[in-house]
């Protein structure tokens, strides 16, 4: 059982573009949803993570939307570089037996110069 | 400040042999983690530990064994490896096991052949 669905797989996007990743979730003792970024041979690293007690968080050109009664977040990039071209892992955790992080499948993102 | 690492980087096996992935890590964190990287699958969760000598299944954890003996080190084996064990697998640690800032080793790509 998939509890954190994401999409798209993969996105191509212009050097200057918007990337838009979403994910939904279906458990929700789920409170804690972090992204990870993660390079070609890399391990995965966190890049920003939100709480559903605010509906949005920003670092820099990296943006978390979270809506709470639709059990949906989302990651945004603005102004895309192709140094951002990675793997994007949203996932989440909770309380009790969700303490677990489980992560969703992934999103190649690939940024064109 | 070594950080998180796992050896070997890669491994070439056949089924039915006993493989060992290493992990070692130099911040004295009490948690640490094994996944599975799959293509659509995202990162699955083998298994965890809370300390030392302490270990609990994740999601997919059946044909591995851990141990913890000491606090930085966190061995995975595949007591006889199947093809459906080819994979990159990741080792991770965290201070607390809620779920929150997790930091990955660079992962071990296995190929079972």
């Amino acid at each position: 059982q998939q509890q954190v669905k994401q999409s798209p797989q993969s996105l191509i996007v212009q050097k200057g573009g918007i990337s838009i990743i979403n994910c939904a979730y279906e458990n929700t003792a789920f409170d804690y949803f972090p992204w990870y970024q993660q390079f070609p041979g890399k391990g995965p690293a966190l890049l920003i993570a939100i709480r559903p007690d605010v509906s949005e968080k920003k670092e820099g050109r990296f943006t978390i939307s979270f809506n709470k009664s639709a059990k949906q977040f989302s990651l945004h990039i603005m102004d895309s570089q192709p140094g951002d071209s990675a793997t994007y892992f949203c996932a989440a955790s909770g309380t009790g037996s969700a303490r677990q992080l489980t992560f969703g499948s992934g999103t190649q993102l690939t940024v064109l110069p | 400040d070594a950080g998180i690492t796992q050896s070997p980087r890669y491994k070439i096996t056949e089924t039915g042999r006993q493989v060992t992935l290493m992990c070692h890590q130099t911040w004295s964190h009490s948690y640490m983690f094994w996944y599975r990287q799959d293509l659509g699958h995202g990162l699955r969760l083998i298994y965890y530990s809370a300390a030392a000598d302490i270990t609990d299944k994740g999601e997919v954890p059946d044909g591995y064994v851990v141990s913890r003996s000491k606090t930085e080190n966190f061995p995975l084996t595949l007591e006889s490896a199947t093809r459906s064990q080819t994979s990159v697998y990741f080792c991770a640690s965290s201070v607390t096991g809620d779920g929150e800032t997790q930091y990955f080793g660079p992962g071990t790509r296995l190929l079972v052949l």
